[in-house]
């Protein structure tokens, strides 16, 4: 499954609502669709997983949505820690796959 | 707490071979699937392998498929990736996750592929 993220790159300020998107080229069996956040120089930190549950620890101005083959990260109002590059995954289907990446940079 | 650690990256020559390993503390090692994923320089996450906990099942991408084996020894709580064949494509910061979608990645080995 090809996983296609728009945006490439998002350019807005702290305060705002963040929208990014993540295309599979076939329907990601049973929602197992995940979002990461990466910053540089470390590994990356799990999100979202199963397209809408939280994972630990994860401040509720993420959410996750959709299903099917489109699914969306939103972030309701940035902080300024959440400027970084965001990563979906599927584990639907073998062999897994990450979209290609959105970076929400400061505008 | 989970801790994974994996070493054995560096330099090798096209056409070389390179084993990392990773070492799992902190978490039953032999009840989770262990991934490898990887991240060229400047580039998005890409994976590469998966094995389940007893070893007999195993997945991989097909970029890497052929020239990549993945192992696991659950007695010493350790993850293996065989390298064979290096390309200069394969020159990437090369991560171990326990049991994907997780927060538990290592802190990644680089490996460079260059004559």
């Amino acid at each position: 499954i090809v996983l296609t993220q728009s945006p490439g790159t998002l350019s807005l300020s702290p305060g705002e609502r963040a929208t990014l998107s993540c295309r599979a080229s076939q329907s990601v069996a049973g929602n197992y669709l995940a979002w990461y956040q990466q910053k540089p120089g470390q590994a990356p930190r799990l999100l979202i997983y199963g397209a809408f549950s939280r994972a630990t620890g994860v401040p509720d101005r993420f959410r996750g949505s959709g299903s099917g083959p489109d699914f969306a990260l939103t972030i309701s109002r940035l902080e300024p820690e959440d400027f970084a590059v965001y990563y979906c995954q599927q584990y639907g289907l073998s062999p897994w796959t990450f979209g290609q990446g959105t970076k929400v940079e400061f505008k | 707490d989970v801790q994974l650690v994996e070493s054995g990256g560096g330099l090798v020559q096209p056409g070389g071979s390179l084993r990392l390993s990773c070492a799992g503390s902190g978490f039953t090692f032999s009840s989770y699937w262990m991934h490898w994923v990887r991240q060229a320089p400047g580039k998005g996450l890409v994976w590469i392998s998966r094995i389940n906990s007893d070893g007999y099942s195993i997945s991989y991408a097909d970029s890497v498929k052929g020239r990549f084996t993945i192992s696991r020894d659950n007695a010493k709580n350790t993850l293996y990736l065989q390298m064979n064949s290096l390309r200069d494509e394969d020159t990437a910061v090369y991560y171990c996750a326990m049991n994907l979608p997780s927060d538990n990645w290592g802190q990644g080995t680089l490996v460079t592929v260059s004559s």
